[in-house]
């Protein structure tokens, strides 16, 4: 079946650097969505991409659908505290295949 | 509600025993998912309901496991005979069913088989 891959698993930075993780998949999907969880809470919709190559901010938040529509990436400019958690990509293929799949997620952790 | 609901928020069960878990949408949504997510996992797939059709049910993992989704609105996942390994946080969202419509998730039911 499709897997993603999603990296780093975690990280450890300093407020007010910036992030970058990624997600790559052995499969074509038709959109990409970023989640940020919190403990005992649901995943909460960050950004949706559903054009290959399409490049989109919210916030500090910019993410990007690969050309190839086998990757993605999520970036986090400036972080701070509240940005503590673990990320989610999650990939659609869509045309009657609604579920989505999850990579692992990468556990944040910034250091004020 | 304006989101996702799902009850109970935790379930602390002896194996063996059958449980259910409740989902209720949000307002307008045609389109329900759960989802299993074990201890520091990312999310699987079980089953989905769209609108009138028939569920995609080949996310569950065992016969143990059934969802109904009535009259279009409230859906039931039911897991029979439960075992250590069912222990995990099952979650809920709903979406428009239409193309590029996000998944909208509630904040789970925690159940832990004893």
């Amino acid at each position: 079946g499709q897997q993603l891959n999603q990296s780093p698993q975690s990280m450890f930075i300093q407020e007010g650097e910036d992030v970058s993780m990624n997600c790559t998949s052995s499969s074509i999907f038709n959109t990409w969505l970023w989640y940020k969880q919190d403990p005992g809470e649901g995943p909460v919709l960050l950004i949706a991409l559903y054009k290959a190559g399409e490049l989109t901010s919210n916030g500090r938040l910019t993410a990007q659908f690969g050309i190839t529509r086998k990757d993605s990436f999520l970036n986090i400019s400036a972080s701070i505290p509240s940005d503590v958690g673990i990320y989610f990509c999650a990939g659609q293929y869509g045309a009657g295949s609604y579920q989505l799949t999850f990579g692992k997620g990468t556990k944040l952790s910034v250091i004020p | 509600g304006a989101g996702v609901s799902q009850s109970p928020s935790n379930k602390v069960t002896e194996k063996g025993k059958d449980v259910e878990l409740r989902c209720d949408p949000i307002s307008g949504h045609t389109a329900l998912y759960w989802y299993r997510q074990s201890l520091g996992q990312g999310l699987e797939f079980l089953i989905y309901f769209q609108g009138n059709s028939a569920p995609d049910k080949s996310g569950l993992p065992s016969d143990r496991f059934s969802a109904e989704r009535t009259g279009g609105s409230v859906s039931t996942l039911t897991i029979q005979r439960t075992q250590q390994e069912d222990s995990a946080v099952y979650l809920c969202a709903s979406s428009f069913l239409t193309s590029n419509q996000p998944q909208h998730f509630g904040d789970g039911t925690r159940l832990s088989i004893l």
